[in-house]
């Protein structure tokens, strides 16, 4: 039984560029979150995706977006990257939208130079 | 808006001895609280939740944590801590009416031989 499976897990990117992060989730489960992770810090939730469509939102603009697939997997999209971009990011999977236990991937490092 | 609060950055114990990690919350509905074990590299992995019911709760690798609700707190403890328990450690909330899931900052726990 597959995990959280998340690639790339690692990705250098310059100012400006755009980024998509792909994440599967366990199998069984319908519902993706995405969390960024910067270093020495808690994750912060970015958006969460259930029956394709984007259910809730953090404190992130507008140059991140996302889409989950018919088959629940679910890419981030990152446009006009900046610096503080830099970071870990997680995709979590659950059972339904209000899922009590997630399960993350390990991330996919982005350094942004 | 919910939230959690972990006051203490990093926690030192002596091999043997007692741990408590620390964390308090704000929701405006019913809690939903979580901890979670990060360790180098990896993902998060989901230790106990808190849902309802009894207030200490136990969750894998021998921790557990109790619930408080008049000083809205939700501390891991774990009565004999192991070298292999180093790792950080985050504490989540969920708002009972939301679907997003809120870490804290998270909080290092250095186990000493």
């Amino acid at each position: 039984d597959a995990g959280v499976t998340q690639s790339p897990t690692h990705l250098i990117k310059t100012r400006g560029q755009q980024v998509t992060l792909r994440c599967s989730p366990k199998s069984g489960h319908d519902t993706v979150s995405w969390y960024q992770q910067a270093l020495g810090q808690g994750p912060q939730f970015i958006f969460q995706y259930y029956e394709e469509e984007e259910r809730q939102r953090g404190n992130f603009p507008d140059r991140f977006s996302g889409h989950q697939y018919p088959n629940y997997s679910s890419e981030l999209n990152v446009n006009a990257l900046l610096l503080g971009d830099s970071a870990l990011y997680l995709c979590a999977s659950s059972f339904r939208a209000g899922g009590e236990k997630l399960f993350f991937g390990s991330g996919t490092q982005l350094s942004v130079l | 808006a919910q939230s959690v609060a972990q006051p203490e950055d990093q926690v030192n114990v002596a091999e043997g001895n007692p741990l408590t990690v620390k964390c308090t919350y704000s929701v405006s509905g019913n809690p939903y609280l979580f901890w979670y074990v990060q360790y180098p590299n990896r993902g998060l992995q989901f230790l106990l939740k808190y849902i309802t019911g009894d207030n200490l709760v136990k969750g894998s690798y021998g921790f557990e944590a109790e619930f408080n609700k008049s000083q809205t707190s939700f501390h891991l403890k774990k009565p004999s801590a192991l070298v292999s328990d180093s790792a950080l450690y985050f504490c989540a909330v969920r708002d009972s009416s939301a679907s997003k899931i809120i870490f804290g900052s998270g909080t290092r726990l250095s186990i000493r031989p």
